[in-house]
């Protein structure tokens, strides 16, 4: 049963545009959640993160959204730029500050940037 | 600092030998996970560590052991390699409480 959902598989967006990647989880439970980037050939990168007590948090050109009625959060990067081209996981957890850290992952979405 | 450190790079096995992914890290993180990375899986948790001494379970830890005796290193081993065990294997840390995980460059393992 994956926890995580990640429904789009890849993204392609043109330069300069909104790229906007999303992701459903399924556990009420989770109070935190991360986006994460990976290049081909390397480790994840933390990226961005946002607690269930807040529905938005921004980072310069990244912004996610959290809506937990809906159990869905969404990442925006404005403007896109061909270096933004990876693949993008979304995790959650639900244990926020507590013993563990256990996150569970959604499958990532291949985004492409076009110059 | 090198942050989480990984050897190998690459390891080729045949079924039913053993072997030791290494993990390490220099930035005192008392987590410690190891995740294994499939097409169309994303990643899922192996085995963790609250601090030295202290193991325990993950999503997918059959076939799998590991060991913490120092804060810095997590080793995990695979006793008799099989072919599902094929997979590009991650290494995070992390201070307890906190859960932005940095993450080791990986492994990558075949299974012949």
């Amino acid at each position: 049963d994956q926890q995580v959902k990640q429904n789009s598989p890849s993204l392609s967006v043109q330069e300069g545009r909104i790229s906007i990647l999303n992701c459903d989880y399924t556990n009420s439970m989770f109070d935190y959640f991360l986006w994460y980037k990976k290049y081909p050939a390397e480790g994840p990168t933390f990226l961005i993160s946002i607690s269930s007590i807040k529905d938005k948090n921004e980072d310069g050109r990244f912004t996610v959204f959290l809506n937990k009625s809906a159990k869905h959060l969404s990442l925006h990067i404005v403007p896109s730029q061909p270096g933004d081209s990876a693949v993008y996981f979304c995790a959650a957890s639900d244990s926020y500050g507590g013993a563990t850290n256990k996150l569970i992952f959604g499958t990532g979405t291949l985004l492409a940037v076009q110059p | 600092n090198a942050g989480v450190t990984q050897t190998p790079k690459f390891q080729v096995l045949k079924t039913g030998q053993s072997m030791t992914l290494q993990c390490a890290q220099d930035m005192n993180h008392e987590y410690m996970s190891w995740y294994r990375q499939d097409p169309g899986m994303g990643l899922r948790l192996i085995h963790y560590s609250v601090g030295a001494g202290i193991t325990d379970q993950g999503e997918v830890p059959n076939g799998y052991n590991v060991s913490r005796s120092t804060t810095e290193d997590f080793p995990l081993r695979l006793l008799s390699a099989a072919p599902s065990q094929t997979s590009v294997y991650f290494c995070a840390s992390s201070y307890r409480g906190r859960n932005e995980q940095f993450f080791g460059p990986g492994t990558r393992l075949t299974v012949l």
